[in-house]
């Protein structure tokens, strides 16, 4: 079992480029959840999205930033024209059920850093 | 929404002593998981513990649900365990809640 995937693990992006952050959940697993922790921060939810459904994205900045979880393939957080503001690391977890019990699994993050 | 207090915010050891970090929750919550963050960035979970008590090695937990703490017990502590241990928890939803952290140093 590899685990909840997220790549890259590093992303260096300029002012104004989009940045793509992709995770894989475990296998069975269909929710995923994408976190964000700021420098010297704990992380706070994002989005939570079910296959081709985005479920809850109160924690997601209104503007730049859109997350999608297709039928095949991977999840993506998408951030357009990044700001310095966005460098941070993403975290992405993924759970077979939906909630928070044991089995609710976190990657090994995307530190994205935006110079 | 619930609030999540770690203590203490840094702790340097040196390698061989003990340690207990302290996690409180200002609500009642179903789910509470401990995470070590290691320089690295990685999230290593280390346990999943809503109540009761958990050994694994060096490691131990305890939650006193009614009492809204846990505890994370380090013995005989090693360089490696240097990192940011993170207490997260969570009430009936689909989202944790991280508290900000214990950032522990070992020395040599």
């Amino acid at each position: 079992n590899a685990g909840v995937m997220q790549n890259p693990r590093h992303l260096v992006r300029r002012r104004g480029q989009e940045a793509r952050l992709r995770c894989s959940p475990m296998k069975g697993h269909s929710h995923v959840y994408w976190y964000r922790q700021l420098p010297e921060e704990g992380l706070k939810f994002m989005v939570y999205l079910q296959k081709e459904n985005i479920i809850d994205e109160s924690g997601m900045p209104k503007e730049r930033f859109s997350a999608e979880f297709p039928k095949e393939g991977p999840s993506i957080l998408r951030i357009q024209q990044v700001v310095r503001g966005d460098s941070a690391a993403y975290f992405c977890a993924s759970s077979e059920r939906a909630g928070t019990g044991d089995g609710y699994t976190f990657g090994s993050g995307t530190r994205l850093t935006v110079v | 929404g619930i609030q999540v207090e770690q203590s203490p915010p840094d702790l340097i050891l040196q390698e061989g002593a003990n340690s207990t970090l302290r996690c409180n929750f200002s609500d009642s919550v179903n789910n509470l998981q401990w995470f070590h963050q290691n320089p690295w960035g990685q999230l290593i979970n280390l346990f999943y513990i809503p109540s009761g008590t958990k050994q694994n090695g060096r490691l131990s937990a305890t939650t006193v649900a009614t009492e809204r703490y846990s505890l994370l017990y380090i013995s005989s502590s090693q360089t490696t365990d240097s990192g940011v241990y993170f207490c997260a928890v969570s009430s009936g939803t689909y989202k944790y809640i991280f508290g900000t952290g214990t950032r522990l140093k070992v020395l040599a």
